[in-house]
């Protein structure tokens, strides 16, 4: 398996409070990124990253921001939790752009409430 | 906004058939093209991948590439009840790195 993690796998928040969530890796893979998964809408791009302090916007990028200080760790806020992010967040890892393949971390199932 | 879209089912096979899974992409510069699995409260997992157009086979699955006609399908043979999952259709946009994925086929192979 891919070395990556997510922490915290499941957390409960509460409207308005922020929110960060932690990818880490061992691969040394430049791409990371942040999708979130809800029924119906397969998985959505939230932010991404090329490098360290190399970010981009995905498609549903508002009441989110990213930042990357290290290869290894890619850190996604909320900056004032809504019911609306209520989701499963998965990181993500690729080595290169293109033709390769991107592994998965377990998944951040965030609730708020 | 580039667009992925598959139906997201459910598809009912019986054991043993064809499972047939469709995926269309509005991106026409895109360039390769994944379909992953994913078993429930699980995350995605990769079981294929193609660039060129036409066929591409390994092992129980084949892909197929159209690019004149932008959408991409899996076959799954000789379907298991393992099988049974959601599967997700994954672009690579032209430009860049965004990899864009669909809403997911959800697969029940009935023994």
């Amino acid at each position: 398996d891919a070395g990556i993690t997510q922490s915290p796998r499941h957390k409960v928040t509460e409207t308005g409070t922020p929110v960060t969530l932690r990818c880490h890796q061992t691969e040394n893979h430049r791409y990371m990124y942040w999708y979130r998964q809800d029924p119906g809408h397969g998985l959505r791009l939230i932010h991404y990253s090329y490098g360290v302090k190399d970010t981009d916007k995905g498609e549903v990028s508002d009441g989110y921001s990213v930042s990357r200080s290290k290869t290894e760790d890619f850190l996604l806020t909320l900056e004032s939790a809504t019911s609306s992010q209520t989701s499963v967040y998965f990181c993500a890892i690729r080595d290169g752009q293109g033709y390769t393949e991107a592994f998965f971390g377990q998944g951040t199932r965030l609730t708020v409430v | 906004q580039k667009e992925v879209e598959q139906n997201s089912g459910p598809l009912s096979v019986p054991e043993g058939a064809i499972a047939s899974l469709n995926c269309t992409y509005s991106d026409r510069g895109s360039q390769s093209f994944f379909w992953y699995r994913q078993y429930s409260g699980k995350s995605p997992e990769l079981i294929m991948f193609i660039y060129s157009n036409g066929d591409k086979e390994d092992g129980r699955f084949t892909a197929q590439l159209n690019k004149a006609s932008q959408y991409v399908s899996l076959l799954i043979r000789d379907s298991q009840p393992s099988d049974s999952a959601t599967y997700l259709c994954a672009v690579n946009e032209a430009a860049g790195n965004k990899l864009t994925f669909g809403g997911g086929t959800r697969v029940l192979v009935k023994p």
